[in-house]
C-alpha cells in the first residue's frame, strides 16, 4: 500500500525557475494538502482541496498553484521560483476533515 | 491571531516518562492532534482528542482539556526510538489545522 506519494525527494532551482511538485494518493481520499516547513517553525498550508475539481487557498498560497483535476492527484506549481520558498513541502491526504492525515515523504527545495 | 505554544526541545532518560505540553489560542476548536517527526521524515499520527479527557494508547496517551486551551502527551518506558519532534495541531472552527512548531525530544541512555 503506497498511501501517499511525493516526487521528487529533493530538489535545487535557480531564481526564475518553474516546477510542479507531484503528489499522489491511493487511499481514495478526498482531501488533500500541502504545506511547506521551515525549521523551528510549524507546518503552514499553502493549499487545499476537498474533492476533484475543488482547491481552496491556505495560509501562505503566494508563489503556488494547484489544481486537482482527479481524487488521487494533487500537483503544487511553484512559478517563478524565489529564495524565500527554499523549504521542505509535504504533501497529505485524510479520509475526511477531522480524520488524521497521511503524509509524503516530503520535497527538499533548495531555491539558489 | 491563532497561537500554538510547545517547549522547543526536552531531554528525558530511557525508560523513564515524560510530559509534553501544548497550549493554544484558537478560532474555535474542532479536535487537537498530536504527531511524531522524526528527523527528515513525514509526521505520522499519534492520537486525537476532541472531548476533554485522557486517551490512551499502548505507551503514549493524551489529555486535553477545552477549557484551558491545554492538552498534553505523555510517553511512558521511553526508548531510544522515541527520539524525535512531537507536533501538536489544532483543528480550528473552519476546520482548517493549526500547528506549532513542535518539540524536540532527545532521549538519554
Amino acid at each position: 500500500n503506497a498511501g501517499v506519494t511525493q516526487t521528487p525527494k529533493f530538489r535545487i532551482l535557480k531564481i526564475g525557475q518553474s516546477m510542479t511538485l507531484q503528489c499522489a494518493q491511493d487511499m481514495n481520499h478526498n482531501y488533500m494538502y500541502w504545506y511547506r516547513q521551515d525549521p523551528g517553525m510549524g507546518l503552514k498550508l499553502i493549499y487545499y482541496s476537498v474533492g476533484a475539481g475543488i482547491t481552496d487557498k491556505g495560509e501562505v498560497p503566494n508563489g503556488y498553484n494547484v489544481s486537482r483535476s482527479t481524487t488521487e492527484d494533487f500537483p503544487l506549481r511553484l512559478e517563478l521560483a524565489a529564495p524565500s520558498q527554499t523549504s521542505v513541502y509535504f504533501c497529505a491526504s485524510s479520509d475526511r476533515e477531522n480524520t488524521e492525515a497521511f503524509f509524503g515523504q516530503g520535497t527538499r527545495l533548495t531555491v539558489v | 491571531g491563532q497561537n500554538i505554544d510547545q517547549p522547543t526541545e526536552m531531554t528525558a532518560t530511557e525508560g523513564a516518562i515524560v510530559q509534553i505540553n501544548c497550549t493554544y489560542q484558537t478560532s474555535g476548536f474542532n479536535g487537537l492532534f498530536w504527531y511524531q517527526q522524526h528527523a527528515g521524515e513525514a509526521p505520522t499520527f499519534l492520537s486525537y482528542n476532541v472531548l476533554d479527557g485522557l486517551e490512551e494508547k499502548g505507551r503514549f496517551s493524551s489529555f486535553l482539556s477545552r477549557s484551558k486551551g491545554y492538552s498534553y502527551l505523555l510517553l511512558k518506558e521511553l526508548q531510544m526510538k522515541d527520539s524525535a519532534s512531537y507536533l501538536c495541531a489544532v483543528r480550528d472552527s473552519n476546520y482548517q489545522l493549526i500547528w506549532g512548531a513542535g518539540t524536540k525530544l532527545i532521549i538519554k541512555p
